[in-house]
C-alpha cells in the first residue's frame, strides 16, 4: 500500500527559476491539499484540489504559484520566478473525502540558491 | 480566523508519561487531529477527537473538551525513538475541510 509520494525530495533553484513539484496521492484518494512549512513553524494550507478542479486556494498566494491535479497523473504545485523566500519544505496530503483524516507524503525541500 | 497554542519543547524520561496540551480557538468545529513528525519527515497522524473524552491507541491517548477549546495527547511508557515534534490540528467549520495547524511541541526522551 504506497502512501502519498511526492517528488523530488530535494530541489534547489536559483533565483528566477521555476519549481515544479509533485504529489501522487494514496490509492483511493480523491482529495489532494498543499501546504507549506517554513522553518520553526507550522503547516500552513495552501491549496485543496479534487480531480481537475480547484476547491479551494484561498491560502495560495496570488502570483508566481499554481496548482493543478489532472485527471491523469500526479497533482503538480508550480512556483514561477521564485525567490528566497520561497524556501520551505511543502507537503502534499490526500484524503479519501474531505473531512477524513489527511495523510501526507515526505515533502520537498525547495532550496533557494 | 483559527488560533492554535501548544508548547514549543518538552523533556521527559524514557518510560515516563508526557502530556501534550493544545487550546484552540477556531471559526466553528469539525475535529481535532494530533499528528507526529520526526525531523526531515512527514506527519503523521495519530488521533482524531470530535467528540468530547478520551480516546485510547496503545500507548497514545487523546482527550478533547469542545467547551473549554482543549485537547492533550497523553504518551506513556516513553522510548527514545518518540523524540519528535508533536502537531495539533483543528477543522474548522463543518464545511472547512483545511487543516489548521499549531506550530508544533518538540518532545525530547532522556534516558
Amino acid at each position: 500500500n504506497a502512501g502519498v509520494m511526492q517528488n523530488p525530495r530535494h530541489l534547489v533553484r536559483r533565483r528566477g527559476q521555476e519549481a515544479r513539484l509533485r504529489c501522487s496521492p494514496m490509492k483511493g484518494h480523491s482529495h489532494v491539499y498543499w501546504y507549506r512549512q517554513l522553518p520553526e513553524e507550522g503547516l500552513k494550507f495552501m491549496v485543496y484540489l479534487q480531480k481537475e478542479n480547484i476547491i479551494d486556494e484561498s491560502g495560495m498566494p496570488k502570483e508566481r504559484f499554481s496548482a493543478e491535479f489532472p485527471k491523469e497523473g500526479p497533482s503538480i504545485l508550480r512556483i514561477q520566478q521564485v525567490v528566497r523566500g520561497d524556501s520551505a519544505a511543502y507537503f502534499c496530503a490526500s484524503s479519501p473525502t474531505d473531512n477524513q483524516p489527511q495523510h501526507f507524503g515526505d515533502g520537498t525541500r525547495l532550496s533557494i540558491l | 480566523g483559527q488560533n492554535i497554542d501548544q508548547p514549543t519543547e518538552m523533556t521527559a524520561t524514557e518510560g515516563a508519561i508526557v502530556q501534550i496540551n493544545c487550546t484552540y480557538q477556531t471559526s466553528g468545529f469539525n475535529g481535532l487531529f494530533w499528528y507526529q513528525q520526526h525531523a526531515g519527515e512527514a506527519p503523521t497522524f495519530l488521533s482524531y477527537n470530535v467528540l468530547d473524552g478520551l480516546e485510547e491507541k496503545g500507548r497514545f491517548s487523546s482527550f478533547l473538551s469542545r467547551s473549554k477549546g482543549y485537547s492533550y495527547l497523553l504518551l506513556k511508557e516513553l522510548q527514545m525513538k518518540d523524540s519528535a515534534s508533536y502537531l495539533c490540528a483543528v477543522l474548522g467549520r463543518s464545511n472547512d475541510y483545511k487543516l489548521s495547524f499549531g506550530a508544533g511541541t518538540t518532545v525530547t526522551v532522556r534516558a
